[in-house]
């Protein structure tokens, strides 16, 4: 069973700080997706990786696939209260048929 | 587009009664799927369908819940009877195609379900 770890469960960070979280598994997966999940809404997608050591830039967010894609992490850069939300990790199982989900990091950034 | 539209946003129920959660994917697309998303348990695949059929349906818990797709633009998740540990976020999404083309999803704003 492809399983996705997600870490830290939670993060409380004040405005500007910089983050790093992480979605690890034992598995390789062809690509992974971030989500990023804000209260009383669904996930929206922010970014696919899909070649190992991809790195991808979404302005302060910053992705990376882990050479043997089985990890990736996110970093942001001068984190914003904006950036509060629930981050998801995703990816593809069941013969490329559906999406299976890390547990997620809470993240608040306080001004 | 509108996007995913789920209906009701939020439910509140007692025990026993029938609970029916309502999906309208996003025009075009083919593939449908009900998630839950519990702090304890996360998100949680609990059925999908393929162009209204559906092809995995391992995820649903118990012979109480239901899913019924009749036709590309109507879902339907029913819990009958419901009890309290049925209570969490329900989450209807859809997608293009398979993830083999890196196809991603688009969740709806969910369904908020209380069970008394």
């Amino acid at each position: 069973t492809q399983l996705l770890e997600q870490s830290p469960q939670f993060l409380s960070i004040q405005e500007g700080e910089n983050l790093t979280v992480y979605c690890n598994s034992s598995s390789v997966f062809s690509s992974l997706q971030w989500y990023r999940q804000e209260p009383g809404e669904g996930p929206v997608l922010l970014v696919t990786v899909v070649t190992g050591g991809e790195v991808k830039k979404l302005k302060r967010l910053t992705f990376q696939f882990g050479d043997a894609r089985k990890d990736s992490s996110l970093h942001i850069t001068a984190a914003q209260p904006g950036d509060t939300g629930l981050y998801l990790c995703a990816g593809p199982s069941g013969g490329y048929n559906k999406l299976i989900f890390g547990a997620g990091t809470r993240l608040a950034v306080h001004p | 587009d509108a996007g995913v539209i789920q209906s009701p946003r939020h439910e509140v129920t007692e025990m026993g009664q029938e609970v029916t959660l309502r999906c309208k994917p996003i025009s075009g697309h083919n593939s449908l799927f009900w998630y839950r998303q519990t702090m304890m348990r996360g998100l949680e695949l609990l059925i999908y369908f393929n162009n209204n059929v559906p092809i995995d349906d391992s995820g649903m818990p118990e012979d109480r819940f239901s899913a019924k797709m009749p036709n590309a633009s109507f879902s339907t998740l029913k819990i009958q009877p419901s009890e309290p540990r049925d209570s969490a976020v329900y989450f209807c999404a859809s997608s293009l195609g398979t993830f083999r083309t890196n196809e991603k999803l688009f969740f709806g704003s969910g369904t908020q379900l209380s069970v008394l």
